[in-house]
């Protein structure tokens, strides 16, 4: 299977543990998305890139998380300082363009 | 931003039957895409449907950009659509394919 990949699919830290998460994509697509999801709401993105520029980033990309995707192959999600209103799913997705292709997320649990 | 409401917000439904979900949108959109989230939380793309109208087997999905709404149609419905469908846009105004999720319709098919 060729699709969104995503490591590890389950995280359970501590407050103020760092944690990082992996996304890798579809390979021939150039532009793979970072999304945060918590119970009962949609997806709320959070950071994009095109090849291995980081182009946006959500206001809720705090100063304790950061996004890198280096050659513009797989992407890391990393958050420093984990606090409790951290826990959610982050998912990631990848395009070519038009139709984005979602991995089954990473789920984060802070205790 | 662009504001993304689905309703109903809940559906129960009896294997065999058809529904429609509808999505509203606050603003013009270059993108709009129809996504379901099965139980493991899996996010899979259904529709790229900016407008008119596509079929998928027993699902199919129309947009009508002008009055700013789209539907998702499930006929015969089995126990394996049971999830949560999002309707997810991107406004006219963003581009990048950043996309804004509505908070989903829960759909519930018992046998």
């Amino acid at each position: 299977d060729t699709g969104v990949s995503q490591n590890p699919r389950h995280k359970i830290t501590k407050r103020g543990q760092n944690v990082t998460f992996r996304c890798d994509p579809i390979s021939e697509h150039n532009r793979l998305y970072w999304y945060r999801q918590t119970l009962g709401q949609g997806p709320e993105f959070l950071t994009y890139f095109q090849n291995e520029a980081q182009l946006e980033k959500s206001r809720l990309l705090s100063d304790r998380f950061s996004a890198e995707r280096p050659k513009g192959s797989f992407s890391t999600l990393e958050i420093q300082r984990t606090e409790q209103g951290d826990s959610a799913m982050y998912l990631c997705a990848s395009s070519l363009v038009g139709r984005l292709f979602f991995g089954e997320g990473s789920r984060l649990t802070v205790l | 931003g662009i504001q993304v409401e689905q309703s109903p917000p809940d559906l129960i439904l009896q294997e065999g039957a058809n529904s429609t979900l509808r999505c509203n949108f606050s603003d013009s959109v270059n993108n709009l895409q129809w996504f379901h989230q099965n139980p493991w939380g899996q996010l899979i793309n259904l529709f790229y449907i900016p407008s008119g109208t596509k079929q998928n087997g027993r699902l199919s999905a129309t947009t009508v950009a002008t009055e700013r709404y789209s539907l998702l149609y499930i006929s015969s419905s089995q126990t394996t659509d049971s999830g949560v469908y999002f309707c997810a846009v991107e406004g006219s105004d963003y581009g990048n394919n950043r996309l804004a999720f509505g908070k989903g319709n829960q759909v519930v098919v018992i046998p």
